[in-house]
């Protein structure tokens, strides 16, 4: 059973655009949501992290949204550039575990010229 | 920053026989590292949790004695895939955390097993 539930599969997006991608989580012991950016046959890179106690957090192009009481959060990449190209998954994971993350399914960004 | 690696990044294998995954903190001590897998187009999965000097803890599901998980220093976990068979082909993905107070966590690269 996914403990984080991922959507969309996939995404299409041009170059400039703005891609959204969005998390839901049911479990309120997790209190540290990371994005993660996986190239093919690399291993995952950390892009962006929140806690609950902020409801956005901005580090360049990218933006992670929280809603807590809805327990679901989103990744945005402003101004979407063929690089972005990639699979990116949300995660979870809890204080007394820390590192050992739930990860979504994941989601394949393709920006177009 | 810091690196985790992974070694080999690839390997092939006949059914039957035995491969070792490393995975190495290069400039930080992890008193945990974490093993995941990974099919194509799919998510990770976590398979144990490898604490330096113990045992290591399994998700549920995943076969102790098929996947050996052996952490004996700071630096270095390994994984052990026993009689592979063609099943066990996938990507397996190490993380490890830092120690220190920042306690970031660290993926490797990767590793692609393939058994014929």
């Amino acid at each position: 059973q996914q403990q984080v539930k991922q959507s969309p599969q996939s995404l299409i997006v041009q170059k400039g655009g703005i891609s959204i991608i969005n998390c839901a989580y049911e479990n309120t012991a997790f209190d540290y949501f990371p994005w993660y950016q996986q190239f093919p046959g690399k291993g995952p890179a950390l892009l962006i992290a929140i806690r609950p106690d902020v409801s956005e957090k901005k580090e360049g192009r990218f933006t992670i949204s929280f809603n807590k009481s809805a327990k679901q959060f989103s990744l945005h990449i402003m101004d979407s550039q063929p690089g972005d190209s990639a699979t990116y998954f949300c995660a979870a994971s809890m204080a007394d575990s820390w590192g050992k993350f739930q990860f979504g399914a994941g989601t394949q960004v393709v920006v177009t010229p | 920053g810091a690196v985790v690696s992974q070694h080999p990044s690839r390997v092939i294998c006949k059914s039957g026989t035995s491969v070792k995954i490393e995975c190495r903190s290069l400039d930080f001590q992890a008193t945990t590292m974490f093993w995941y897998r990974q099919f194509p187009k799919q998510s990770l999965m976590l398979m144990a949790t490898s604490n330096e000097g113990s045992k290591a803890t399994y998700e549920q599901g995943v076969e102790k004695d098929k996947f050996l998980i052996n952490h004996a220093s700071l630096t270095l976990s390994t994984l052990t895939v026993t009689s592979a068979h063609p099943e066990d082909s996938s990507f397996y993905i190490c993380s490890a955390r830092d120690r220190s107070n920042t306690g970031e966590l660290f993926f490797g690269e990767g590793s692609r097993l393939t058994v014929l």
